[in-house]
């Protein structure tokens, strides 16, 4: 069965410091893999996926099949990056299926 | 410019009363249309998604039912509520044409059940 695990509920680090919200996925195939965030009293979107390469607001996330993660990364954490991480993997043609989330909060 | 819009914002019922919650998108035509429950801890839980009108498909077993009497339009119902229905209901839509189908999330509708 298709799965998205985010082992981590809550994740504090400080302003500057680096940051790591982790994610794995199970899926037999070639997966399609992205994350989205909700900040606070905001929609939920898409911040990236893994097809683009991109990075947005500093974050960049590698696809690794070999440990089939898809770890979100940004080198200096910044204040406004609070907020809720999910992680989420495309199943067929029109569906996702998201991971647990992760709240994250930057101090100051 | 697409938008999409969910009401009511908030919504206290008793246990056993009706439910209703609706999801309108302005701006695409033949969406594809989801509802999910975000629940602590539990994350973003799929429970319908609709590829056309009258097309419902349910991802869980529970006490809600979806429609679509419109194309942009999709109603979450209940007959009977049960404490457990709580949460936060969101609505979203995606492209059929998109390769990455990304989902565009409505506000959300809070749901508490006394």
């Amino acid at each position: 069965a298709q799965r998205v695990t985010q082992p981590e509920k809550l994740l504090s680090v400080f302003k500057g410091a680096p940051v790591e919200l982790k994610c794995n996925y199970s899926y037999s195939g070639s997966p399609e893999l992205f994350w989205y965030v909700q900040y606070s009293r905001q929609r939920l979107q898409l911040l990236l996926r893994h097809i683009s390469r991109e990075s947005i607001k500093g974050f960049t996330a590698d696809l690794n099949k070999g440990e089939t993660s898809f770890h979100l990364k940004k080198p200096f954490a910044q204040e406004e990056d609070s907020a809720m991480y999910y992680c989420a993997l495309r199943q067929g043609a029109q569906k996702l299926v998201f991971g647990q989330g992760t709240r994250l909060t930057i101090n100051p | 410019s697409q938008t999409i819009h969910q009401w009511p914002a908030t919504l206290v019922q008793p246990v056993g009363s009706p439910l209703s919650l609706e999801c309108t998108v302005e701006g695409t035509s033949n969406p594809n249309l989801y509802w999910y429950r975000q629940a602590a801890g539990r994350g973003l839980q799929l429970l319908f998604y609709s590829v056309g009108i009258g097309q419902i498909s349910s991802e869980v077993p529970q006490n809600l039912s979806a429609s679509r009497p419109q194309d942009r339009q999709f109603i979450l119902s209940s007959k009977k509520l049960l404490l457990s229905d709580s949460g936060f209901y969101l609505c979203a839509w995606s492209r059929k044409q998109s390769s990455y189908n990304e989902q565009f999330f409505g506000p959300g509708t809070r749901l508490t059940v006394l």
